[in-house]
């Protein structure tokens, strides 16, 4: 089964400091999608990326990049240079690929508060 | 283009009754899903259609049911509602064939459902 784990639950940074949200999945498929969802307090998803197995290089979005490591089993999500904006629940998810069956299902984790004070 | 829309935004409802909350996807998207959101947790999927054809159903009682229209919009209806029932209703619309590889999943603002 899939599963993933968000072990912090709350950071709050001042703002310009850099952050790193984490995040551990675990599969047994060998072909699966990461996914990054922020969540501002008006309560939509907001998809921010999505990362296949067979894809490891790392991704730079203006502030925002992501690691992924399936050594690890971690696809982590730094903010540089933080903002007050970007206070929100921030969630990962995985769906695993074609051997799964015939949906594609998110399995989200609890989701991280992020809090940055001007 | 709009995005997902869902109706309505908020919802009080009493124990034992029935609920049918309602979604529209993004124009060209064939797919849709429909997730259940407690405080404070992520979101668990709960069904996912295409082309009107249910395609996954997460674990939930027979309570919850959904379809899909032949215009890909979405219904799901809830019944016999519990306290446990109340949380944020999301649908999320998605271009690709579900057994094809996993597209982007965009989401709706929700529907906020209180269950007294």
């Amino acid at each position: 089964a899939q599963k993933v784990t968000q072990a912090q639950t709350e950071i709050s940074v001042v703002e310009k400091e850099d952050v790193t949200l984490d995040c551990v999945y675990e599969t047994r498929d060998t072909t699966y999608y990461l996914f990054w969802y922020k969540q501002p307090p008006s309560g939509e998803l907001v998809f921010l990326i999505r990362r296949n197995s067979f894809d490891e290089q790392n991704e730079i979005s203006g502030r925002y990049s992501w690691n992924f490591q399936k050594s690890t089993s971690s696809f982590n999500f730094t903010i540089t240079a933080s903002q007050v904006v970007d206070s929100a629940v921030y969630f990962c998810a995985l769906s695993e690929g074609w051997e799964s069956g015939a949906n594609s299902k998110l399995t989200f984790g609890k989701g991280i508060t992020l809090s940055v004070r001007p | 283009d709009a995005g997902v829309t869902q109706s309505p935004t908020h919802l009080i409802k009493t124990r034992g009754q029935h609920v049918t909350l309602r979604c529209s996807p993004i124009s060209g998207h064939k797919s849709v899903s429909w997730y259940q959101q407690v405080l404070g947790q992520g979101p668990q999927f709960i069904f996912q259609y295409y082309e009107k054809e249910e395609r996954g159903r997460g674990n939930f009682p027979d309570r919850f049911s959904a379809r899909q229209f032949p215009n890909y919009s979405s219904e799901l209806n809830v019944n016999a509602l519990l306290l446990g029932d109340s949380a944020l209703y999301l649908c999320a619309s998605s271009w690709g064939v579900p057994d094809r590889g996993t597209y982007e999943q965009y989401f709706g603002p929700g529907t906020r459902l209180t269950v007294t």
